[in-house]
């Protein structure tokens, strides 16, 4: 089955400054990369996704790359704001149907 | 409001009792799904239905019983609650079953408390 891993597991960063996340996938078929934000006592809402047939994806703030050979995919916030603060999950289809999420990073953006 | 809504928010009950957990969706999608949600984050799924149809069952113990009465609604039974059962349950729905192009519409989540 597919294997996704995601670090760092805690991330805090000031407010303006930049954070990247990384995830690393096992199934070199792979074709579908979504990230997902969870706030506090709220479910995950998809955030940004990317497909293997481009490199990079951008919107507004947010930003994911994708290195196919290496089989990793990066989330990228850029000038980021204390309503960043959540856990961010990365995800890859284990098959057609499902979804297999990573271990989720705890994004903190202090003052 | 167009929505994935889940009742009870909060859920706190004793080892051995049965409970349900409610879920439905407005939005007009075929597929609905359970994910479990430990403490410590992590998110698996338990089962999918697609147009009242069950397709997709992890390794979930029999005492947990899915049902889906139309498209728009899937409750979760569980039976016989054990304290391994505590954590955030989560309903979402998508627009068709396939992970590749139908997003996951999750719900705000069931917390469940077993002492």
């Amino acid at each position: 089955g597919e294997n996704v891993e995601q670090h760092p597991s805690t991330l805090s960063v000031q407010e303006g400054d930049s954070a990247v996340i990384k995830c690393t996938y096992s199934d070199s078929a792979s074709n579908y990369f979504p990230w997902y934000k969870q706030e506090l006592g709220k479910g995950p809402q998809l955030i940004i996704d990317i497909r293997s047939n481009v490199g990079e994806k951008k919107d507004q703030r947010i930003a994911v790359t994708l290195n196919k050979t290496a089989k990793h995919f990066s989330l990228h916030i850029t000038e980021t704001q204390p309503e960043d603060s959540a856990v961010y999950f990365c995800a890859v289809p284990r098959t057609a149907s499902k979804l297999t999420f990573g271990t989720g990073t705890r994004l903190q953006v202090t003052l | 409001d167009t929505a994935v809504s889940q009742t009870p928010k909060y859920l706190v009950t004793q080892m051995g009792n049965d409970k349900s957990i409610k879920c439905e969706q407005n939005l007009g999608h075929d597929t609905m799904y359970w994910y479990k949600q430990d403490s410590k984050k992590f998110l698996k799924i338990m089962f999918s239905y697609n147009n009242k149809e069950l397709i997709i069952n992890e390794t979930v113990p029999n005492r947990f019983s899915p049902k889906s009465p139309d498209k728009a609604h899937l409750n979760l039974h569980i039976n016989s609650l054990e304290l391994g059962d505590s954590a955030v349950y989560f309903c979402a729905s998508s627009q068709t079953p396939g992970a590749y192009n139908s997003p996951l519409h999750f719900g705000n989540g069931t917390r469940l408390t077993v002492t």
